[in-house]
């Protein structure tokens, strides 16, 4: 049973472009979770979303920051006109269900602005 | 959400016993207390997590106080393999999603 999926592993974008972060959950889960991670800085909670909905998006940029996880395929969380600001590790997570016996993380996407 | 405290590092030796303290002062009723760690440059992963009553599963035990003010993260025999960032987590049931890390204790397991 594969885990949760990230890809790319590392992605460079130059300043302006657009960035697409794919996370294929564990199967069987339906609640995706993604998390922000700044250099030397500690996990910071993106946004919450289950098939076709977003439940929470609190912790998202209030710009230039978006999320969806459609019906088929993985979430994506994409970021246009990146900035150097926006490099990162990026984590996505999935449940089964809200709580329960905690989150599978995906290994991330390390997202560098030149 | 309540706030935790934990130390910012310690060392361990390995083979032996890891204690990791935690200190949620604030913690109310419908709060679970989670454990996660990070392995350098990976993602979270869970370890174990408690209401009331402690806790054990194969990677480490939670034992929670009587008062759930506080609670010690227990890995029975270190190795190195367990150096990470450990992170103790207060959830409550109305935002499951959103887990809020703080900066953890770093742990070094050394030989």
């Amino acid at each position: 049973n594969a885990g949760v999926m990230q890809n790319p592993r590392h992605l460079v974008r130059r300043r302006g472009q657009e960035a697409r972060l794919r996370c294929s959950p564990m199967k069987g889960h339906s609640h995706v979770y993604w998390y922000r991670q700044l250099p030397e800085e500690g996990l910071k909670f993106m946004v919450y979303l289950q098939k076709e909905n977003i439940i929470d998006e609190s912790g998202m940029p209030k710009e230039r920051f978006s999320a969806e996880f459609p019906k088929e395929g993985p979430s994506i969380l994409r970021i246009q006109q990146v900035v150097r600001g926006d490099s990162a590790a990026y984590f996505c997570a999935s449940s089964p269900e809200q709580g329960g016996y905690g989150y599978t993380f995906g290994s991330g996407t390390r997202l560098t602005v030149v | 959400d309540a706030k935790t405290t934990q130390p910012t590092s310690m060392d361990c030796a390995e083979g032996r016993a890891a204690n990791l303290p935690c200190n949620h002062s604030t913690i109310s009723g419908n709060e679970y207390v989670y454990w996660y760690r990070q392995i350098h440059s990976q993602g979270p992963q869970y370890i174990i997590h408690g209401l009331k009553n402690n806790e054990t599963n194969e990677m480490a035990s939670l034992i929670i106080t009587e008062d759930r003010k506080s609670s010690t993260l227990i890995l029975p025999h270190a190795t190195l393999r367990d150096t990470a960032v450990y992170y103790c987590i207060v959830v409550t049931t109305d935002s499951w999603g959103k887990l809020q890390f703080g900066a953890g204790t770093q742990v070094v397991v050394t030989p």
